[in-house]
């Protein structure tokens, strides 16, 4: 069964830019988050997608984040306009119910100069 | 507001020693996950804690759980280079969000 998976793995974008993550959960999975690390912190949680309603997004920085989950299956994160303090590595995880075991993906490294 | 705190942040140690991370979280919660990231890697779970008194092993690696103490520990036994990553506890919340609050890591080192 395969994981989590994220796309693209790294991305350098200059200040000002767009940014799109994409996370594909594990098949059959309702339950999607997403999580950031910036660099030497813990990791935060951004927000909740049950199936393609957002469940919570109080982890949200700004409204430069936008979150999708069109159908229900992969979700993009996107970042517009990107700034500096939004460097950092963007997990994303999944579950097939509630409270139950998130299995995350190796993350998005993403560097805004 | 959940909060999690672990220490040591960074640890060094020789390969055959023991040594203790610990976890501890600020209100109450009856879920405590520990995980591993080996560097550009995912999280990899470790352990799921879900009630007081909880002990689980692993090989080299012992976690337990004290929901009264707000306290996990992972312990790890005769070390080897292997066990080289960052490890994260994280806690759920018995009510509301859906959410992992984590620790900010613990960074270990295993010299040979």
């Amino acid at each position: 069964e395969a994981g989590v998976t994220q796309f693209p793995s790294h991305s350098v974008i200059e200040k000002g830019q767009t940014v799109t993550l994409r996370c594909d959960p594990i098949s059959g999975h309702d339950n999607l988050y997403w999580y950031r690390r910036v660099m030497g912190k813990e990791i935060k949680f951004l927000l909740h997608f049950v199936k393609e309603s957002k469940q919570d997004e109080s982890g949200m920085p700004n409204n430069r984040f936008l979150a999708e989950r069109t159908g229900g299956t992969y979700s993009t994160l996107k970042v517009q306009p990107a700034e500096l303090e939004d460097s950092g590595v963007y997990f994303c995880a999944s579950s097939q119910g509630r409270r139950e075991e998130q299995y995350f993906g190796p993350g998005t490294r993403l560097t805004v100069t | 507001e959940l909060k999690v705190e672990q220490n040591p942040l960074f640890l060094s140690m020789q390969e055959g020693k023991n040594y203790t991370i610990y976890c501890n979280y600020s209100t109450t919660s009856d879920r405590l996950y520990w995980y591993r990231q080996d560097p550009g890697k995912s999280l990899e779970s470790l352990f799921v804690l879900l009630s007081n008194g909880a002990v689980k092993q692993e090989g080299r690696l012992m976690a337990s759980l004290d929901t009264k103490a707000r306290l996990s520990t992972l312990h790890i036994t005769a070390a080897v280079h292997d066990l080289s990553a960052t490890y994260f506890c994280a806690v759920d919340l018995v009510q509301g969000a859906q959410k992992l609050v984590f620790g900010q890591g613990t960074r270990l080192t295993i010299n040979p």
